[in-house]
């Protein structure tokens, strides 16, 4: 158990719809990273919130945003869904930011019907 | 640009050899790296890192070995056993403010009892 909780486990939507994915990082970190694996694409980064401000950006659709809250958990926003967006949602976090070891959660599995 | 691949995408070895699994970067400016295991249904589990300024680093049945010259990067799994059989993905940070991980595809240990 690597101290990061993700929820739900598993999500099904219809296209067109919005889902929230929510993320608690280990107690202490304070840097929460949001990853996409999908079968083509592999394991792709999203964003990166340190301290509840956004750190770095990686290849996230503008349908996409995420928040990091002041008790430092992180929401991902996914809207207007399609059916390319299925795929397994993960969240990492670290203590800070920087070259250190990133811990992952159990991912949410979302299937957009 | 940056890239982290892996040469063979599947390995099976017999329960008690050695494993070795190899990964490609291109980012000859990358300098911290990170191995990590995912068995199905599951998050990525951090196994080992190593930094540039190393070539080689030991944990628990593990070795990361880093050649910086022909930017490669190899995890030695001593005395495999059936709970190994996973998914290993090599990963590359890319530094500067950034702290992303970028990912290979991934290579399928199979351990055969």
């Amino acid at each position: 158990d690597s101290g990061v909780t993700q929820t739900p486990k598993h999500l099904i939507t219809a296209t067109g719809q919005r889902v929230t994915l929510r993320c608690s990082p280990r107690s202490g970190d304070l840097s929460v990273y949001w990853y996409q694996q999908s079968l083509d694409q592999g394991l792709q980064f999203l964003i990166q919130y340190y301290n509840g401000e956004e750190r770095a950006k990686g290849n996230i659709l503008e349908r996409f945003s995420a928040q990091q809250f002041p008790d430092l958990h992180s929401e991902l926003n996914l809207s207007s869904l399609e059916l390319g967006d299925s795929a397994l949602y993960f969240c990492a976090s670290s203590a800070r930011t920087g070259q250190e070891t990133q811990y992952f959660g159990p991912g949410t599995r979302l299937l957009v019907l | 640009g940056e890239s982290v691949g892996l040469h063979l995408p599947t390995l099976s070895v017999q329960e008690g050899d050695n494993s070795i699994i190899n990964c490609a970067y291109s980012n000859s400016a990358s300098d911290y790296f990170i191995w990590y295991k995912q068995e199905s249904g599951k998050g990525p589990q951090f196994i080992i890192d190593i930094r540039s300024n190393m070539d080689k680093r030991q944990g628990q049945r593990v070795t990361v070995l880093l050649n910086k010259t022909v930017k490669h990067l190899s995890l030695q799994i001593a005395a495999t056993q059936p709970g190994d059989s996973a998914v290993y993905f090599c990963a590359e940070n890319s530094g500067g403010s950034n702290y992303k991980l970028t990912f290979g595809k991934g290579t399928l240990l199979t351990v055969n009892p």
